[in-house]
């Protein structure tokens, strides 16, 4: 089955304790990235990556990092949350090649708290 | 920069109402795409349509139409007969690609209630 595979699904941590979500793709995508979810705000981009060891800026990059080792793995690292974090979390993947954008695959989301 | 507005923030119908939902959207590119995602209670996204730039038709399915319109930058998004299982959140997005990397920009979403 298709799918992209986030995990945790649930955290509760506190400042400064860093931490990684992970995120895994089956479809052989080379496009992925990363959204956080706010009430009001949509879904704001955070880092995406068009293949492996191709990573870029979204929108809200700022407090997190990411790499792109393997095309299947796109991992969000935390290195020192802040409450301002806490949030709904996304990995997408998708068949994007050059000018066409293809359509985007959700995981099923992590939601994030920071104490 | 790329710009998409859903300036319905909520709507609330009663069950068999049509109902449309407004997307406009910014953009300085001539190729770019526009998708339409739903998000219901149990949270995951999914996705409803794919239309690109140059594709200026309407397209049905089933209960689910959408308005492409590009001389008003706008691509609505209407259900007829809603059903109460139509309520979600629902998400307009503008996708560019710029220097190669393709860049997608969501709306902030329109909650949608169906009321039995």
């Amino acid at each position: 089955e298709a799918q992209v595979t986030q995990n945790p699904r649930y955290l509760i941590t506190v400042t400064g304790k860093k931490l990684t979500v992970t995120c895994s793709q089956n479809m052989n995508h080379e496009y992925m990235s990363w959204y956080r979810q706010d009430p009001g705000l949509g879904l704001r981009q955070i880092y995406y990556s068009m293949n492996v060891e191709v990573t870029d800026k979204g929108d809200v990059p700022e407090g997190y990092k990411v790499s792109r080792k393997e095309k299947r793995n796109f991992p969000l690292i935390l290195e020192s949350p802040s409450p301002n974090q806490t949030s709904l979390y996304f990995c997408a993947s998708s068949l994007s090649q050059g000018a066409v954008a293809g359509e985007l695959f959700f995981g099923e989301g992590s939601r994030l708290t920071v104490l | 920069a790329q710009k998409v507005t859903q300036a319905q923030t909520e709507i609330s119908v009663v069950e068999k109402e049509d109902v449309t939902l407004d997307c406009v959207y910014e953009t300085r590119d001539t190729t770019y795409y526009l998708f339409w995602y739903k998000q219901p209670p149990s949270g995951e996204l999914v996705f409803l349509i794919r239309r690109n730039s140059f594709d200026e038709q309407n397209e049905i399915s089933g209960r689910y139409s959408w308005n492409f319109q590009k001389s008003t930058s706008s691509f609505n998004f209407t259900i007829t007969a809603s059903q109460v299982v139509d309520s979600a959140v629902y998400f307009c997005a503008l996708s560019e690609v710029i220097q190669g990397a393709q860049k997608l920009v969501f709306g902030q979403g329109t909650r949608l209630t169906i009321n039995p």
